[in-house]
């Protein structure tokens, strides 16, 4: 079973810039999860999709952050404009229903550098 | 105050020893608690779950959970230096949709 895919692995932009993310969760996962994990902390969910529909997005910074899951498939993370404290790792996430919202499957996350 | 609270290390033992791990928390409302390893350049992994109060053990690895404390463990029993990573607590209210991780603890075996 393939695990959960995400690209680019690593990102270097300039503040004010925008930026976008992609994520491929394990094939028949219904649930998708982004966080932003800075360094030396512990993972901070921003949004949870539960199919294409929203679930919870109460720590998405709206004014700069947006997410889509088009399809309920595949999902795309965009920041626009970057801030300095943007810098982190956003790591992608999915679930089952059968196997319980505990037992997520993280992928890679993408290391964004922001200057 | 932080919902889920972890001592952040570094935490460095010699290969063999037992390791002992911590995290306290605020909400009671918590019934599932997990415990991620990651990595270094890698996404986190669940090691250990556990429902409600009790102990759990897997392998060389035991997670013990105390409600009444508010207070969770994971034990490593003949630590290897594979065993070296950042382990992640996690929390999370029956129902709910969210995780809850705590800091992270950056764990070093020395061979």
């Amino acid at each position: 079973e393939a695990g959960v895919a995400q690209s680019p692995r690593y990102k270097i932009i300039e503040k004010r810039q925008s930026v976008a993310f992609w994520c491929n969760p394990i094939s028949g996962h219904a649930t998708l999860y982004w966080y932003q994990q800075i360094l030396g902390q512990g993972p901070k969910l921003l949004i949870q999709f539960q199919n294409n529909g929203v679930v919870d997005d109460s720590q998405l910074p709206k004014d700069r952050f947006s997410a889509e899951r088009l399809k309920g498939v595949d999902s795309t993370l965009k920041i626009q404009p970057a801030k300095l404290e943007d810098s982190a790792v956003y790591l992608c996430a999915s679930s089952t229903r059968t196997s319980g919202r505990y037992e997520q499957y993280f992928g890679p996350g993408t290391r964004l550098t922001v200057t | 105050q932080k919902e889920v609270e972890q001592d952040p290390g570094p935490l460095s033992v010699p290969e063999g020893a037992i390791v002992s791990l911590n995290c306290t928390y605020s909400n009671s409302a918590f019934q599932y608690f997990m415990w991620y390893r990651q990595y270094s350049r890698k996404g986190p992994e669940l090691l250990m779950y556990t429902y409600s109060s009790g102990n759990k053990e897997d392998g060389r690895f035991t997670a013990q959970v105390d409600k009444s404390s508010k207070y969770i463990s994971l034990f490593i029993r003949d630590s290897q230096p594979s065993d070296s990573a950042t382990y992640l607590c996690a929390m999370m209210i029956q129902g709910a949709q969210k995780l809850v991780f705590g800091q992270g603890t950056r764990l070093t075996i020395n061979p």
